[in-house]
């Protein structure tokens, strides 16, 4: 299985809501990461698990709360959010930088919109 | 952080080679060069990544500048499902940090 698997595919939330964002991989990947990405903007790093701990938080407001429950399952926990936290959220899985690795798997993403 | 810059877009002909730019004047000596690409509606695609010397795989070819400051990603033979955003990025430890990345588009 060479797949990150991210659901939903689409999400349309009210600002009083919470909501979860699930991701999968089985590639033995001992880092994973979650990316927002804003209509024709690059993705921009939201986290990075490393080994199941979180290892960064590139300043992300308190309503995003992610979760690493095993070393194949991230989540990304949504509460409060504002009509601006609309756009394509990432995960993508990884061996961490200091073992060979062939570069990142990213999902397709979840489409959402904060109405 | 180091940084990387592209050309925001660039054109080629159905079959023919694709040269893709990227700079990257204060790289340092442990980041590694990766090259990804992103179709429309699609999470990004790992295309390519080297250190220092340059690389082949089944996608591209990754061309890294002797002195390290730049590299080229060559498509050999580009065909319309190459029409995407490529984005060169310098992996640094667990960070994968995204410039604006150049719009490739084919024209038949």
């Amino acid at each position: 299985d060479t797949e990150v698997t991210q659901t939903p595919k689409h999400l349309v939330m009210g600002m009083t809501n919470k909501k979860s964002l699930k991701c999968e991989q089985h590639m033995g990947h001992r880092a994973m990461y979650w990316y927002k990405q804003k209509a024709k903007k690059p993705p921009e790093l939201m986290f990075v698990y490393s080994y199941e701990k979180l290892s960064i938080n590139e300043s992300v407001p308190s309503r995003f709360s992610p979760e690493c429950p095993n070393s194949s399952l991230l989540n990304l926990h949504l509460h409060a959010l504002q009509p601006e936290d609309s756009a394509l959220y990432l995960c993508a899985s990884s061996q961490p930088f200091l073992t060979p690795n062939y570069g990142y798997t990213f999902g397709s993403g979840t489409r959402l919109t904060v109405v | 952080d180091a940084k990387t810059t592209q050309p925001n877009s660039m054109e080629s002909n159905e079959e023919e080679p694709v040269h893709l730019p990227c700079n990257h004047s204060t790289i340092s000596g442990t980041d590694y060069i990766h090259w990804y690409r992103q179709l429309p509606s699609q999470g990004p695609e790992y295309v390519i990544h080297g250190l220092t010397s340059n690389v082949n795989n089944r996608m591209a070819s990754l061309a890294i500048a002797e002195d390290r400051k730049s590299s080229t990603l060559i498509l050999h033979r580009a065909t319309l499902r190459d029409a995407a955003v490529y984005y060169c990025i310098l992996r640094a430890g667990n960070m994968l940090t995204f410039g604006g990345g150049t719009r490739l588009m084919v024209k038949p």
